[in-house]
């Protein structure tokens, strides 16, 4: 049990075109989503964290209108990386949690490369 | 200060060897500890979910919490080279609305 898949895996897009990075609990409902990105050989850092049906938190330093994140279900969190430049390629990985618990279960990761 | 130190490694060890990968904290509100594999280009994996101190066993794996010295490590025994991987220590305050803050991680090899 606790699978998150992301979908896609990975993305080449050109500078100034917008992804759609999707984050889905397959089994689970999960009251809380969180969104990561991480660089090579570094560790994970928290973007933001949203919960169903609001609006989410995001970490300092983070744009919101650049990183539009929508979770509008139990089951789904999107992250949108709008007009992408070079600088936005990254591993994006999603987590997501259900009910009060710490334990957070995490999806594989996409890899995006802006050209 | 971070609040959670890690050494990143590189940690190299023979196939068979007894693992132990480590974290320092400073914040003694944590009460949740976690350790988490990462394989390359993979999301982390959750290995190991502890409360409070004390030790707690899963197969080859034992999660050790020691919170009078802010210490938690990680254990692994009979090391395999599928156990070469990134590792993340984990730790949160409570449960809810408490963030989980993550160490940097440590990266093993384990040689054949």
């Amino acid at each position: 049990g606790a699978v998150v898949s992301q979908h896609p895996s990975w993305v080449i897009c050109k500078s100034g075109t917008s992804v759609k990075i999707e984050c889905r609990s397959l089994d689970f409902q999960a009251t809380t989503m969180f969104w990561y990105r991480q660089f090579p050989k570094q560790s994970l850092m928290l973007m933001a964290t949203s919960n169903e049906g609001s609006k989410a938190t995001y970490e300092q330093g983070v744009e919101k209108d650049k990183f539009l994140i929508n979770h509008a279900s139990l089951t789904l969190s999107t992250l949108t990386v709008t007009s992408a430049h070079p600088e936005d390629s990254s591993f994006y990985i999603c987590s997501a949690r259900w009910g009060p618990g710490n334990e957070q279960f995490f999806g594989p990761g996409t890899r995006l490369t802006v050209l | 200060q971070k609040e959670v130190e890690q050494d990143p490694g590189p940690l190299s060890v023979p196939e068979g060897a007894i693992v132990s990968l480590n974290c320092t904290y400073s914040n003694s509100a944590f009460q949740y500890f976690m350790w988490y594999r990462q394989y390359s280009r993979k999301g982390p994996e959750l290995l190991m979910y502890t409360y409070s101190s004390g030790n707690k066993e899963d197969g080859r794996f034992t999660a050790q919490v020691d919170k009078s010295s802010k210490y938690i490590s990680l254990f692994i025994r009979d090391s395999q080279p599928s156990d070469s991987a990134t590792y993340l220590c984990a730790m949160s305050a409570g449960t809810g609305g408490f963030k989980t803050i993550f160490g940097a991680g440590t990266r093993l090899f384990v040689k054949a």
